[in-house]
């Protein structure tokens, strides 16, 4: 079974560009979480969607950061502009329901460098 | 602030070894979950702990949620180079719905 797939798995870009990641979570599941890992900060969530719709975006760093989730295999997360400081992994992750202590299943991440 | 701290940081030692790796909060969480992630994929979970003083077991693997359910423990016998990865905790602290990650313990097997 395909699990949760992430594109592009790395992403170069420069200060100012818009960069948008890619999600297809898993086929019937119906929680979507995105989240962002540093060496500095850990692991950080960013927004969860249940249903397509975002129920908690309290984690999204500033206005540059958005996501959508316009049906239920695919989502993005679009920065733009981006900054250095964005550099970071993003994962995105997916649950068979909306329970936050529901078993998460990630994808493999896309490395995001900002120069 | 961190919410879940997580200790030690980093930890390398040789195989067939036993090892002990702690999560703490002075928080308390209805569920608490224990991930593994390798370098460069994504965190895989292990166990999930409900209940206050339970003990799981994973083969080699022992996981412990502290009966005030604000700290847990992972205890490995006889670590193999298999192990090797970042160990994540995580959980969700009563009256908060945020899933919330620890800063982890990065683990070195050497063989």
């Amino acid at each position: 079974d395909a699990g949760v797939i992430q594109s592009p798995r790395h992403e170069v870009t420069e200060m100012g560009q818009e960069v948008t990641l890619r999600c297809k979570p898993i086929s019937g599941h119906n929680s979507l979480f995105w989240y962002r890992q540093t060496m500095m900060r850990g692991l950080e969530l960013l927004i969860y969607f249940n249903n397509n719709v975002p129920i908690d975006d309290s984690g999204m760093p500033e206005d540059r950061f958005s996501a959508k989730m316009p049906n239920a295999s695919f989502s993005t997360l679009k920065i733009q502009p981006s900054e250095p400081r964005d550099s970071a992994v993003y994962f995105c992750a997916s649950s068979a329901s909306g329970g936050l202590g529901d078993t998460q299943y990630f994808g493999p991440g896309t490395r995001l460098t900002v120069l | 602030t961190q919410l879940l701290e997580q200790s030690p940081q980093f930890l390398s030692i040789q195989e067939g070894e036993n090892l002990t790796v702690y999560c703490n909060s002075s928080s308390v969480f209805s569920s608490l979950q224990w991930y593994r992630q390798e370098p460069g994929e994504g965190p895989v979970l292990l166990v999930t702990v409900v209940t206050g003083g339970e003990v799981k077991k994973l083969k080699r693997l022992t996981f412990q949620f502290g009966d005030a359910r604000k700290d847990s423990s992972l205890h490995i016998t006889a670590a193999q180079p298999g192990d090797t990865g970042l160990y994540l905790c995580a959980g969700v602290p009563f009256g908060n719905e945020k899933l919330t990650f620890g800063t982890g313990t990065r683990l070195t097997i050497i063989p």
